[in-house]
């Protein structure tokens, strides 16, 4: 079956630590995205990429780092910088930026600092 | 700057009843909205969407209807299950590759 798989479902980080969420797709999908959702809030974008070894930043990319260096993998890394990282981040895909089409979403990490 | 809004964050619904989700928008880019719905702990799930040139999109149970000059879309659920107990998020996109979600309603469908 195809679909985006996210890991670890559940991640801890400790203070001045860089993490690094997983996100990969079988769905040959072209475009790649990653959205942060806090409780209340909608899914605020961090980061998207449209191709490989292309990306652009959401609306919230300060303290996030990715790389799109294949088209099935887009790993999203919180930084140190970023000093509120506790929420559940979404990882989602779609099979074109111009084609209209619904965005397929991964079961998500849920980060938490120690 | 939050371009799609739901501002009933929580609605209740008898079992059989018809559950309406609102989400108005500010921009006017926007050609393509969608409605998910999400379990905790889960990924949304799509729903159903509708294109800007359409006024009313149907699939089953779902129907969403777009009002442009409104610029509002609402999604009527016919009949309310329990498994449809869940947050609703709508979704706008000007197919830039950005989407806008809105904040979320979360249902409760009661018997």
């Amino acid at each position: 079956d195809g679909g985006i798989t996210q890991s670890p479902k559940y991640l801890f980080r400790k203070e001045g630590q860089n993490v690094t969420l997983s996100c990969e797709q079988n769905l040959n999908h072209d475009a790649m995205y990653w959205y942060r959702q806090d409780p209340g809030q909608g899914l605020r974008l961090i980061y998207y990429s449209q191709i490989v070894n292309d990306f652009q930043k959401g609306d919230i990319a300060e303290g996030y780092s990715v790389s799109r260096e294949k088209k099935e993998s887009f790993p999203l890394t919180v930084t140190s910088a970023q000093k509120n990282p506790t929420a559940f981040y979404l990882c989602a895909s779609t099979s074109g930026v111009y084609s209209n089409q619904p965005q397929h979403f991964g079961d998500g990490t849920r980060l938490s600092i120690l | 700057d939050q371009q799609v809004k739901q501002n009933s964050p929580s609605l209740s619904v008898q079992e059989g009843r018809i559950s309406i989700l609102n989400c108005d928008y500010t921009n006017s880019m926007f050609d393509y909205f969608l409605w998910y719905k999400k379990y905790p702990a889960e990924g949304p799930t799509f729903l159903i969407s509708i294109s800007s040139i359409k006024d009313k999109n149907e699939d089953g149970r779902f129907t969403v209807f777009l009002n442009k000059s409104a610029k509002h879309l609402s999604l009527h659920i016919v009949p309310s299950q329990p498994g449809d107990s869940a947050v609703y998020f709508c979704a706008g996109t000007d197919s830039w590759g950005k989407f806008q979600f809105g904040a979320g309603t979360q249902v409760v469908v009661t018997p």
